[in-house]
């Protein structure tokens, strides 16, 4: 089944604690990309990736990380989060000749 | 910002009744495209209408774009109680640009 998967898909963490939520999909797609949603201000990108080895801002990236190592994953990195980036996110991945974003099921981050 | 604007916030009708969703953006697009979030779920793409349609259907979506006001509209038609859910436009624009912006969606609550 062609899918992006998430994990962990709930997080409680403190703040300043390093944190990994990975992001696999299993479409061969060469776009992913990372987004934050809140309430009353919608979907933004932290991040995306066109391809292995380039990565780009989105329009939120202050204490973010990712790496593009393989095609099929990309890991959104807190490197000290903290309690403003207490948010639902997602993982989306397309292919560069499609329009169609494909996401994940979700990762709802609290910092505490 | 390119970010579009959803209009209404939040829409309630009776089950069988037709729902009707617009979209505004800022500047010249490639395409719009509307997604569906059940709620606190990943989005799933429902329709695209390129830069150069005026109208699109599918199913029982109709979504109409009119670039000289820079606006979209989605009506879903006989809406049913498991319509209910959040509806985004998201817009792609720019040469070579791969990137959505979201708007900040409407909430649709279909009444059975």
């Amino acid at each position: 089944e062609a899918q992006v998967t998430q994990n962990p898909r709930y997080l409680i963490t403190v703040t300043g604690k390093k944190l990994t939520v990975t992001c696999s999909q299993n479409m061969n797609h060469e776009y992913m990309s990372w987004y934050r949603q809140d309430p009353g201000l919608g979907l933004r990108q932290i991040y995306y990736s066109m391809n292995v080895e380039v990565t780009d801002k989105g329009d939120v990236p202050e204490g973010y990380k990712v790496s593009r190592k393989e095609k099929r994953n990309f890991p959104l990195i807190l490197e000290s989060p903290s309690p403003n980036q207490t948010s639902l996110y997602f993982c989306a991945s397309k292919a560069l000749g499609g329009y169609e974003q494909y996401f994940g099921p979700g990762t709802r981050l609290t910092v505490t | 910002s390119q970010q579009g604007e959803e209009d209404p916030q939040a829409l309630s009708i009776q089950e069988g009744e037709n729902a009707t969703m617009n979209c505004s953006y800022k500047t010249s697009i490639n395409n719009l495209q509307w997604y569906r979030q059940n709620s606190g779920r990943g989005l799933v793409h429902l329709i695209l209408i390129r830069s150069n349609e005026r109208e699109k259907h599918s199913g029982r979506l109709r979504v109409t774009l009119d670039t000289s006001k820079k606006s979209s509209s989605l009506l879903i038609t006989a809406s049913r109680a498991a319509d209910t859910a959040s509806y985004f436009c998201a817009t792609e624009y720019g040469a070579g640009s791969y990137q959505l912006t979201f708007g900040k969606g409407t909430k649709l609550s279909v009444i059975p």
